[in-house]
């Protein structure tokens, strides 16, 4: 079945650039997606990108897709202590709109 | 815009019993989505409601089911409950027919411990 790896954790210090990476295995996948979890909320769509985009700039958020290796990451420009949080990737198949699969999810720690 | 509402917020149950989690979806949405958020395994899809039907399920034993209600509201209940299926129980909600994307919007959960 589809796979969607992601690290556990990352720590970065205020000012500093994050970036958050995701390996996933479906070939097929349509859209990928990063999700913002923070403590005691549901899960807040940041941004997604269609499989056919190699890049996507929003504001302070840069995801780059690698098709190739199927690899997307996610950059966070002059982290904030407001981006710690966890960060979840998502991949949705072809076809499968409501089979969307996260990965595990990555805290990010930001240090003042 | 009320956002997706779940209750109750916090859930403690012994093994064997059954809990009934409750979610409200957004005002416009008919398809409402669970997911389990099991510690160190991630997001796993349960169920997938529109339109009062059950029109896809995860690979969950039955004992997981639930309901949508004629407003679009949904019940998940967890027959025989098992320590494992202690978790954070998150509930989504979309509109049927969005096709430029998809685009889930998700509760704050329900925090299942199971003693």
């Amino acid at each position: 079945g589809e796979d969607v790896e992601q690290s556990l954790f990352l720590s970065v210090r205020e000012g500093d650039s994050s970036v958050i990476n995701c390996t996933y295995t479906d070939s097929s996948s349509t859209y990928l997606y990063w999700y913002k979890q923070e403590p005691g909320a549901g899960l807040q769509l940041l941004t997604y990108i269609f499989s056919n985009m190699d890049m996507k700039q929003d504001q302070r958020l840069t995801v780059l897709l690698n098709k190739k290796d199927k690899h997307l990451s996610l950059r966070i420009a002059d982290t904030q202590t407001g981006d710690s949080a966890i960060y979840f990737c998502a991949e949705i198949p072809y076809g499968g709109y409501q089979k969307v699969t996260f990965g595990i999810g990555t805290k990010l720690q930001v240090i003042p | 815009e009320a956002g997706v509402t779940q209750s109750p917020t916090h859930l403690i149950k012994t093994r064997g019993q059954q809990a009934t989690l409750r979610c409200s979806p957004i005002s416009g949405h008919t398809s409402v989505y669970w997911y389990q958020q099991a510690l160190g395994l991630g997001l796993q899809f349960l169920l997938w409601y529109d339109e009062g039907e059950e029109r896809n399920r995860g690979n969950f034993p039955p004992r997981f089911s639930g309901r949508q209600f004629p407003n679009y509201s949904s019940e998940l209940n967890v027959n025989a409950l098992e320590l494992e299926d202690s978790a954070l129980y998150l509930c989504a909600s979309s509109p049927r027919e969005l096709r430029l994307g998809y685009e889930q919007y998700f509760g704050p959960g329900t925090r299942l411990t199971v003693t």
